[in-house]
């Protein structure tokens, strides 16, 4: 069983709709990271989290510590956000970081 | 900040050879990681680059297959040795903010195919 879980694996969806990915981790975390993968290979962080809620234009990511579950939602989606989003946490227990397989976003004009 | 500079960014590669990855920092960073990313997989960590010293290989990662130079604090390189095609991956630097549990930086990414 991995660490950290991800959901869905893959999402289509329409330019406009509202988008959430989950996910779901089994291990005491310090910090939990949303990291968005371009399709060069390419990678740019977009949130780090320890508690609550944080917002950074149509992005929004969510932590719930103790249900041990982050969701990151996208409001109004456009094609640019096609991307493979990860999640990634960094235990605090031994010191290292656990990663998700990503879900691979496509955003239809 | 840091904005990280990584080339190649992608190759085809016949099996047998070896590939060298650069990775360059604008910013004195004291670690830098490497991590591949096998096709469909999470990320995984080849190994810790410090300056001066020789580089902390994860189980399952040698010196011998990957060897890492790390001659000072802005640049290091990760060579893929006698490749196979199993060595297909994404191969990505990344430096130590992630450590200090602030953002992540990363590099744009190797995108490597062995024939």
């Amino acid at each position: 069983k991995n660490e950290v879980e991800q959901s869905p694996q893959n999402l289509t969806a329409q330019e406009g709709e509202f988008i959430t990915i989950n996910c779901s981790y089994s291990v005491g975390i310090s910090a939990l990271h949303w990291l968005q993968q371009h399709p060069g290979g390419g990678i740019v962080s977009l949130f780090m989290l320890s508690s609550g809620k944080k917002k950074h234009g149509r992005l929004i990511a969510t932590i719930n510590i103790q249900e041990k579950h982050s969701s990151l939602h996208i409001t109004a989606s456009h094609p640019r956000d096609s991307a493979v989003y990860i999640c990634a946490v960094f235990s605090n227990t031994g010191n290292q970081f656990y990663f998700g397989t990503g879900t691979s976003l496509t955003v239809i004009p | 900040s840091a904005v990280i500079s990584q080339k190649p960014s992608r190759d085809i590669c016949q099996r047998g050879t070896s590939l060298t990855i650069q990775c360059q920092v604008d910013s004195q960073v004291t670690m830098m990681f490497w991590y591949r990313q096998q096709p469909g997989q999470s990320l995984t960590l080849i190994a810790t680059a410090n300056q001066g010293s020789e580089a902390t290989y994860e189980s399952g990662f040698v010196i011998d297959k990957f060897p890492i130079s790390r001659p000072n604090l802005t640049f290091s390189t990760l060579t893929v040795s006698n490749m196979s095609p199993e060595d297909s991956s994404i191969y990505l630097c990344s430096v130590d903010f992630w450590q200090e549990n602030t953002e992540a930086f990363f590099g744009q990414g190797t995108r490597l195919t062995v024939v």
